[in-house]
């Protein structure tokens, strides 16, 4: 059971440059999301999916954009990368519980850094 | 405005000794709050999660207290031990946006 898992850990971009950050879980969780985490910052919200074809706004979406097409996947695109995206991104599933989301299960990260 | 604090960014505690760790917010109504474990470069991991009708919760030496009145959550670890070291983070969920937003964490350090 491999959970929650991104791709790729490391990347650099140069500024302008596109690119996807892949996020795929195996736990059949309606619920994923992405988080990006600078120092001193905490973990912001950026986007976020409540289950196939249904995509919402987080805290920090601008520059980014998602898709949900199937319940596993939750790709995250740079369509213009921009040095203040240097960061590392976590994406995370969830279950619904009775009252709700329940814990949130984290990938390792991906550490982004644009030139 | 809406925020979420957490009492300090780094917290000193000697081995032994309860670290207590504080998530105050405000202008939300969350459902629920959770507390996070994360160490460095790891992705951060489920500790405990308290819901509104709830006052406290206890797992092992964690304890989490949520007073809804006061809108802040305590975390505390008793015994602490060097192991314990790593960054704590704190999430409330609002179930009206159905999403989980995060503070931005104490690094707590134990001292031998």
């Amino acid at each position: 059971n491999a959970g929650v898992t991104q791709t790729p850990k490391f990347q650099v971009l140069k500024t302008g440059q596109s690119m996807t950050l892949q996020c795929a879980q195996d736990m059949n969780h309606e619920y994923m999301s992405w988080y990006r985490q600078d120092p001193g910052m905490g973990l912001r919200l950026i986007h976020y999916s409540v289950g196939a074809g249904i995509t919402d706004q987080g805290e920090v979406p601008n520059g980014y954009n998602v898709s949900r097409s199937t319940t596993e996947d939750f790709p995250l695109r740079l369509l213009s990368a921009a040095p203040s995206q240097t960061s590392v991104y976590f994406c995370a599933s969830s279950s619904l519980g009775r009252e709700g989301r329940g814990e949130l299960f984290f990938g390792e990260g991906s550490r982004l850094t644009v030139l | 405005s809406q925020k979420i604090e957490q009492n300090s960014e780094a917290l000193n505690i000697q081995e032994g000794k309860t670290a207590t760790l504080t998530c105050n917010y405000t202008n939300y109504s969350p459902a629920y709050l959770q507390w996070y474990r994360q160490d460095p470069g790891r992705g951060p991991v489920f500790l405990l999660l308290i819901r509104e009708n709830e006052k406290e919760k206890r797992k092992e030496r964690l304890k989490v207290t949520f007073d809804t009145t006061l809108k802040q959550s305590l975390f505390h670890i008793t015994a602490s031990q060097p192991a314990d070291s790593a960054t704590y983070l704190c999430a409330l969920y609002l179930n009206r946006d159905d999403k989980i937003i995060f503070g931005k964490g104490t690094r707590l350090h134990i001292l031998p």
